[in-house]
């Protein structure tokens, strides 16, 4: 049971650049999220999915889009890569019921140059 | 849009001291969760307890427990017997039952345990 898989683990860009950050969990979970961590603050929520085929924006969307094709998968694309989403990544899962917390991956470091 | 308040950026505490991080939040909501998690440089987020809204009773997990004064709007964590392993970021987040298992997370406080 590996958790929450995220990859890759670092990437430089450069400006106007295009990738996908790629997630992928095996415990089922019906919910899953994307989170972008700035130094020195908290996480702030990008989008997420409360299951295959439905997702819905974060507080800061702009600039990324997702899908949900399976329940495992739960892909990020930046389009145009910008020096202002230079941040570390974090998806996550969680499974709506008695322990609802939510299940972290290790993280992705992106650097935009 | 509910808000999560950690006001202090830094704290240290001596080796096997206890030590009580603060969290405040912001919600006209009666039916949510709270919870602490714990960052090591490794960056992994890790969960250290989590409190639902509608018990009384204070959580625990064997070192951590938490505080929780649901009219207050207070969820303090207290770390008893301090090790070294428990240097960290610690964020508080909150997550409400009516968003989509939405959570909202504080900006984290530093904790250094010092030998």
């Amino acid at each position: 049971n590996a958790g929450v898989t995220q990859t890759p683990k670092f990437r430089i860009l450069k400006i106007g650049q295009s990738m996908t950050l790629q997630c992928t969990q095996d415990m089922n979970h019906n919910y899953m999220y994307w989170y972008r961590q700035d130094p020195g603050m908290g996480l702030k929520l990008i989008y997420y999915s409360v299951g295959a085929g439905i997702t819905d924006k974060g507080e800061v969307p702009n600039g990324y889009n997702v899908s949900r094709s399976t329940t495992e998968d739960f892909p990020l694309r930046l389009e145009l890569a910008a020096p202002s989403q230079t941040s570390v990544y974090f998806c996550a899962s969680s499974y709506m019921g008695r322990a609802p917390e939510q299940y972290f991956g290790p993280g992705t470091r992106l650097t935009v140059t | 849009a509910q808000t999560v308040t950690q006001s202090q950026p830094e704290m240290s505490v001596q080796e096997a001291e206890t030590v009580t991080l603060s969290c405040t939040y912001d919600t006209s909501e009666n039916n949510y969760y709270l919870f602490w998690y714990k960052q090591p440089p490794s960056r992994q987020m890790i969960l250290v307890i989590r409190q639902e809204a509608y018990k009384q009773q204070n959580a625990t997990e064997n070192r951590f427990s938490v505080n929780f004064q649901k009219a207050a709007k207070s969820f303090s964590l207290k770390i008893s017997d301090s090790q070294l392993g428990d240097t960290a970021m610690y964020f508080c987040a909150f997550m409400n039952l009516s968003t989509g298992n939405q959570f909202y997370f504080g900006t984290g406080t530093s904790l250094t345990v010092i030998p």
